[in-house]
């Protein structure tokens, strides 16, 4: 089915730990993005990549980095997990910057990330 | 001033009744808005876009779009217990969309 995959679902990490969120969309999307969802505070964007390429910081990046590996795929890292990135993260993407108006986003399965 | 507020919540209705759901924003420079619905462990679907003033419908859902008052609301017309779920609100400007907290919407059968 075409859409936005996510893995890994679920994760445990020990503070310090480090790991990469993958998202591959099949969807021909030229924009692709990667949101934290804490409750009480909704969805804020972490980073973001307009097109093949390009990457720049969203609302709340510190902690993170992010590789736009191809048009395909835009990863997520967490080079020293700390508690306070226990969330659940979505990657989204979107036609493009100005398809964005009329169709929004689609949205992965979402990885749970717990940071102990 | 967060930049997307909506009416925490959470709301119960009775089944049959109309939900209604407000979402104000700040930026005058938004184009288009957004209605999610986020059930519980999974991610956002979405149900309803609108970039003009007024009303729009869709089935069961009417979105209304006041950019002068710079609000955005959903109503949920003969509310089924399937409805139960959280409803985020969406603002798209340039190239991202900015989100509210979301409202929480329980229908009681």
């Amino acid at each position: 089915n075409a859409g936005v995959t996510q893995t890994p679902k679920f994760q445990v990490l020990k503070t310090g730990q480090s790991m990469t969120l993958q998202c591959a969309q099949d969807m021909n999307h030229n924009s692709m993005y990667w949101y934290r969802q804490d409750p009480g505070m909704g969805l804020r964007l972490i980073y973001y990549s307009a097109s093949e390429g390009t990457t720049d910081k969203g609302e709340v990046p510190n902690g993170y980095n992010v590789s736009r590996l191809n048009k395909r795929e835009f990863s997520l890292r967490l080079e020293s997990a700390a508690p306070s990135q226990t969330s659940v993260y979505f990657c989204a993407s979107s036609e493009s910057s100005t398809g964005i108006r009329r169709y929004g986003y689609t949205f992965g399965s979402g990885t749970r990330l717990t940071v102990v | 001033q967060k930049e997307v507020e909506q009416n925490s919540g959470p709301l119960s209705v009775p089944e049959g009744a109309i939900a209604s759901l407000n979402c104000t924003y700040s930026d005058r420079g938004s184009q288009s808005f957004f209605w999610y619905r986020q059930y519980s462990g999974k991610s956002p679907e979405l149900i309803m876009f609108i970039y003009s003033n007024g009303d729009k419908e869709d089935g069961r859902f009417t979105a209304q779009l006041n950019k002068a008052s710079q609000y955005v609301s959903l109503l949920i017309r003969d509310s089924q217990p399937s409805d139960s779920a959280t409803y985020l609100c969406a603002v798209n400007n340039d190239y991202k969309l900015s989100f509210g907290a979301g409202t929480t919407v329980t229908v009681r059968a």
